[in-house]
């Protein structure tokens, strides 16, 4: 079975410091990997994924993640903290089937 | 494009009582799903479906029904509502089935059971 852990539930960052939020995944297949940022009273919606490939992924408002399978992580990193950043984010592993497991989340605040 | 819709936004009910969540898309995706969302435990996963009149369970399906007759809609009803199930409950859809799909997400409708 697949299982998700994000390490710190809440991380605090100074606008234009590098955030980084972690991500380590069990999976008894190769993995399917997500981030989804989540803003205040909103939906879900996907950041970045990994499926197969380029190891380092970029996504949408200048974050990455690198899928390192010796570590069994998905970090994600962003090498500037806007304001605009905090929200919750959320790591997910797929089976390759059907499922996708969500990790606990991580609170991001950014400090002015 | 509306998207993902849910209603309603917000609703309370009493120990006992039974409703109905609604959901519907304009994305003509075969995926749909039901999450819950609780503080610290993330999403967990209720119940899917692949395709009109397929459904299958998630990680908590108990005292949650769904049902599948159409694309476009997925209704998640509760037979009987507790206090363990005020939560705030997200449906979500993808182009296909297969795990590797972007999911798209609905606001989300936020239940208090007293």
């Amino acid at each position: 079975a697949q299982s998700v852990t994000q390490l710190g539930s809440h991380v605090s960052v100074s606008e234009g410091a590098l955030v980084l939020l972690r991500c380590n995944y069990s999976s008894s297949v190769p993995p399917y990997l997500f981030w989804y940022v989540q803003y205040p009273n909103q939906g879900l919606q996907l950041l970045l994924k990994y499926t197969t490939g380029a190891t380092l992924v970029k996504g949408i408002n200048g974050f990455e993640a690198e899928f390192k399978k010796s570590e069994t992580s998905f970090h994600l990193t962003k090498p500037s903290a806007h304001m605009s950043d905090a929200a919750e984010y959320f790591c997910a592993v797929s089976d390759r089937r059907d499922k996708v497991i969500f990790g606990p989340g991580t609170s991001l605040s950014v400090i002015p | 494009n509306a998207g993902v819709t849910q209603t309603p936004k917000f609703q309370v009910l009493k120990t006992g009582q039974s409703m109905t969540l609604q959901c519907a898309q304009d994305m003509n995706h075969e995926y749909m799903s039901w999450y819950r969302q609780d503080p610290g435990m993330g999403l967990r996963l209720i119940h899917y479906s692949v395709g009109a009149g397929i459904t299958d369970q998630g990680e908590v399906p108990n005292g949650y029904n769904v049902s599948r007759s159409t694309t476009e809609d997925f209704p998640l009803r509760l037979l009987s509502a507790a206090p363990s199930q005020t939560s705030v409950y997200f449906c979500a859809t993808a182009a296909t089935q297969g795990s590797y799909n972007e999911q798209f997400f609905g606001p989300g409708t936020r239940l208090t059971v007293l």
